[in-house]
């Protein structure tokens, strides 16, 4: 049972546009969320975070809107630029275990 | 970038021998994980380790086993490699503290690529 879904395998925006990607999740035990990050041939890189108790967190161009009601996040990018084009996972944490589960990620193209 | 050292970076073994992966940090995180990334199913989680010697199973955990005897240490072994091992394999580390409200970070490796023929 996939606890994390990223329905959209592929995105592509123009340069300047916003980037929206998704996140659902089924385990209503996470109390936290994370988005990551990865370039071809790269570890994943930590990109934002939300706590279960918020609904929106922001750190410059990115921020991570969370819908508890609907156990849906979205990683939303203002402005989108060429450097943007990665794999993003999105990522819960389920409390007390600390056991950090993934998405199967969503290839994001930023044409110039 | 926080410290976290996978080791060797490449590998390439036959079908049937042993392999031990290793994961190093210095940032006295208490969790550390082992994850694989193959095509089309993203970042599956193979072990888990919550502490010195306590381990659990993550999605995949079929075919590996992991031991972590010291905070900076945690291994992933495959006993008997098969050809459907062969994947990309990530270590994460992660700490969650209160500062006021709930902050967890995490983060990974760079990888190691094993190929088993």
């Amino acid at each position: 049972d996939q606890q994390v879904k990223q329905n959209s395998p592929s995105l592509s925006v123009q340069e300047g546009r916003i980037s929206i990607l998704n996140c659902d999740y089924t385990n209503s035990m996470f109390d936290y969320f994370l988005w990551y990050k990865k370039y071809p041939a790269e570890g994943p890189t930590f990109l934002i975070s939300i706590s279960s108790i918020k609904d929106k967190n922001e750190d410059g161009r990115f921020t991570v809107f969370l819908n508890k009601s609907a156990k849906h996040l979205s990683l939303h990018i203002v402005p989108s630029q060429p450097g943007d084009s990665a794999v993003y996972f999105c990522a819960g944490i389920q409390g007390g275990s600390e056991k950090l589960v993934f998405g199967k990620g969503t290839k994001l193209t930023v044409n110039p | 970038d926080a410290g976290i050292t996978q080791s060797p970076r490449h590998k390439v073994t036959e079908t049937g021998t042993p392999v031990t992966l290793r994961c190093h940090q210095t940032e006295n995180h208490r969790y550390m994980y082992w994850y694989r990334q193959d095509p089309g199913h993203g970042l599956r989680l193979i072990h888990y380790s919550y502490g010195v010697k306590d381990t659990d199973k993550g999605e995949v955990s079929d075919g590996y086993s992991v031991s972590r005897s010291k905070t900076e240490d945690f291994l992933l072994t495959l006993e008997s490699a098969t050809s459907s091992q062969t994947s990309v394999y990530f270590c994460a580390i992660s700490e969650s503290r209160w500062t006021g409200i709930l902050n967890t970070e995490a983060f990974f490796g760079q990888g190691t690529r094993l190929t088993v023929v």
